[in-house]
């Protein structure tokens, strides 16, 4: 099962939204409404920050949103702040009946 | 408040063992299926294995199947991840993490450990 793919970096100023996109197929993302996204910081455990494609845990901030359209999911950050400085990944189910990772976006705050 | 707390991991020679173990506290741990995730130095996580919650269930990624075995004893709260035939690329920080369902363990992770390293010499 190859990863899926996110862009190693995105980059925004305070305020802007940004969008990190996340591509598989056929049996991972676009098969199943089964993607996560988590947030890492540097040397800390990964955080949920959205799961089910659009779904907001309860704590997250309403600056989070997931959506997907074929292939290809995507999360978006409005309002970009410091405090969201750190990696994205998304994740998906997958016809194996495991579970997939995308490559890891570095998100940076200008 | 809901903790995982891994355990076990160290420094072992190349073709070595290790059991992990992962003690889970805050929640009814027989009733969500658990995984354990892993994190190689400077890149990025994949998922290893996951057991539902009544441990009948168990998956495995290809690259560990047939060398990791996941466990758990629900009378102990305990997670366990038994590692063998350890090769130099399995050096990584394990996770234990909690899913918020029992069998649809693939929904979402909510809950996270802070790792246990585990560092594979050649």
């Amino acid at each position: 099962q190859s990863a899926l793919t996110q862009p190693a970096s995105v980059s925004g100023s305070p305020g802007q939204s940004i969008t990190i996109s996340c591509t598989g197929t056929s049996s991972d993302v676009g098969g199943y409404n089964y993607v996560s996204w988590y947030q890492q910081h540097p040397g800390k455990a990964p955080k949920l920050m959205i799961y089910e494609v659009g779904n907001r845990p309860s704590g997250v901030s309403n600056r989070f949103s997931g959506s997907k359209s074929g292939n290809t999911a995507s999360l978006t950050i409005s309002g970009l702040q410091a405090e969201d400085e750190a990696d994205y990944y998304c994740t998906s189910y997958t016809s194996s009946s495991t579970l997939v990772f995308g490559t890891g976006t570095k998100v940076t705050v200008l | 408040e809901v903790q995982l707390l891994e355990s076990g991991g160290g420094l072992v020679q190349r073709g070595g063992s290790l059991r992990l173990s992962c003690a889970a506290s805050g929640f009814t741990f027989s009733s969500y299926a658990m995984s354990w995730f892993r994190q190689a130095p400077g890149k990025g996580l994949e998922w290893v294995s996951t057991t539902t919650g009544s441990g009948r269930s168990t998956y495995y990624a290809d690259s560990v199947k047939d060398r990791f075995t996941i466990s758990r004893d629900n009378s102990k709260n305990t997670l366990y991840l038994q590692v063998n035939s350890l090769r130099v690329e399995d050096t990584a920080v394990y996770y234990c993490a909690k899913s918020p369902y029992s069998s649809d363990w693939y929904r979402a992770i909510d809950i996270w450990g802070q790792g246990t390293k585990v560092t594979v010499s050649s």
